[in-house]
């Protein structure tokens, strides 16, 4: 099983529709999780990072963290085409006095215009 | 803005063949980082650097792969001999501290082995 899941998609939305993109993972000990945005033959960019369960909001985009299910999200308010990327959900733990980063597989999101 | 810096971007090499790739971190960040992104597929590590030592490299195929990071700074990720199956993209991140909040990543380097 691996640590952290995240369904492949692809996932396609009319423009304006709200996106929910999730991921599960089974570690209890990961601490930090983020999302990352990855547009096509270009590295992943940070979109938000979380450390404690809960809500966390930036513009049009929400993360969401519940530790007691092992299951995050990030929502995209009034999606635009230009949000058509691969997202990426990584987890972060404690080890060797260092912290070792697990990403999902990514979604595939299309939005269309 | 800083980022971290990656050369080449696009690489095509024989099969048997060595290649290179070179990272320079944002200026400050300890922890240097060598991911392998296979299509289709998240980004999973290679090598994790703090300074000059490696932390962890567990997932580096050694027979074939060497990474270095000398002076604590940029670093070089090496494959002798290329195989087939290591056609992927080859991104390097860097983060400032050791903390689990964010690592940030160039634009990678693509690699396809004929």
């Amino acid at each position: 099983q691996k640590e952290v899941e995240q369904d492949p998609g692809p996932l396609s939305v009319p423009e304006g529709a709200i996106v929910s993109l999730n991921c599960t993972y089974s570690n209890s000990a990961f601490q930090y999780f983020m999302w990352y945005r990855q547009y096509s033959r270009k590295g992943p960019e940070l979109l938000m990072y979380t450390y404690s369960s809960g809500n966390k909001e930036d513009g049009r985009f929400t993360a969401q963290v519940d530790k007691s299910s092992k299951y995050i999200s990030l929502f995209i308010r009034d999606s635009q085409p230009s949000d058509s990327a691969t997202y990426l959900c990584a987890c972060a733990r404690p080890t060797s006095g260092t912290y070792k980063y697990i990403f999902g597989t990514g979604t595939r999101l299309k939005v269309l215009a | 803005e800083a980022e971290v810096a990656q050369s080449p971007r696009y690489k095509i090499t024989e099969k048997s063949q060595a290649v290179a790739f070179w990272c320079d971190p944002i200026s400050g960040h300890a922890t240097l980082y060598w991911y392998r992104q296979i299509l289709g597929q998240g980004p999973e590590l290679l090598v994790q650097f703090q300074d000059e030592s490696v932390v962890d490299d567990s997932q580096l195929p050694k027979d074939r792969f060497s990474a270095e990071r000398l002076k604590g700074v940029d670093s070089t990720l090496k494959i002798q001999p290329a195989e087939l199956g290591d056609s992927a993209m080859y991104l390097c991140a860097s983060s400032f501290q050791v903390s689990g909040n964010t690592i940030y990543f160039g634009e990678g380097s693509w690699l396809t082995v004929v």
